[in-house]
């Protein structure tokens, strides 16, 4: 199985800070990377597949990056609505492993 | 558009199985990968498998023994079965839709969860 790594676990932000997500594969997976958001209690939401594309509706401060192994998530000017738990997710090959996640809390 | 909603018993003893419906509500089940996903305390999310409206399936290894998937296009739903069931199976069950973009599996709509447990 691919392994997916983030980093940090959590971490505290003000509003408007920038904000930078790492998630590492084990191995190569191009670009088959996606990222997603998700808030206790509710259905998480995709904000970026294929590494770089910003889903239809997701605000333009979300950015993603990275290929083969290294990929970013940031986040340019940190909203009230935007504290939660971030995850990537890998769909180069079965089983599709996801990240731990990253908590995004406020300072 | 496309909702999902995990439905099931929230408790479940050790050895039974674990039975999850997942409805589709704004949309057909047809020409689309459903996923079922679980997250356990404290740690991240686990795909444990999805199935196509023709009934193939592609399970997580780690399950596949004790895992069976079906779609029931006549009610628009699909479920999960998970046998032999111990207190490791207790977590957040989620059910997603995969569309495929360029070969992308992207879960881009998901439930809100359902909590089972597994204790006598």
């Amino acid at each position: 199985d691919i392994q997916m790594t983030q980093s940090p676990s959590s971490l505290s932000a003000s509003v408007g800070d920038r904000v930078t997500i790492t998630c590492r594969a084990s191995q190569s997976i191009g670009k088959y990377l996606n990222w997603y958001q998700h808030k206790p209690g509710k259905a998480p939401k995709v904000l970026i597949s294929g590494a770089t594309r910003l889903q239809g509706g997701v605000p333009s401060r979300f950015s993603g990056g990275g290929s083969e192994t290294d990929f970013t998530l940031t986040i340019s000017t940190l909203q009230p609505e935007d504290f939660a738990t971030y995850f990537c997710q890998q769909s180069y090959s079965i089983p599709w492993t996801l990240g731990q996640g990253t908590k995004v809390e406020i300072k | 558009q496309v909702q999902l909603q995990e439905s099931g018993p929230g408790l479940v003893r050790p050895s039974e199985t674990l039975s999850l419906t997942c409805s589709v509500s704004g949309g057909s089940i047809t020409n689309n990968y459903w996923n079922w996903f679980r997250q356990t305390p404290g740690k991240g999310l686990e795909w444990i498998g999805h199935i196509y409206n023709s009934g193939s399936t592609n399970y997580n290894p780690s399950l596949n023994s004790r895992l069976s998937m079906s779609v029931d296009t006549s009610k628009n739903d699909f479920s999960l079965r998970l046998s032999s069931v111990t207190a490791a199976d207790t977590a957040v069950y989620y059910c997603a839709r995969s569309i495929v973009t360029s070969d992308n599996f992207v879960m881009d709509v998901w439930g809100q969860g359902t909590t089972v447990s597994v204790s006598s």
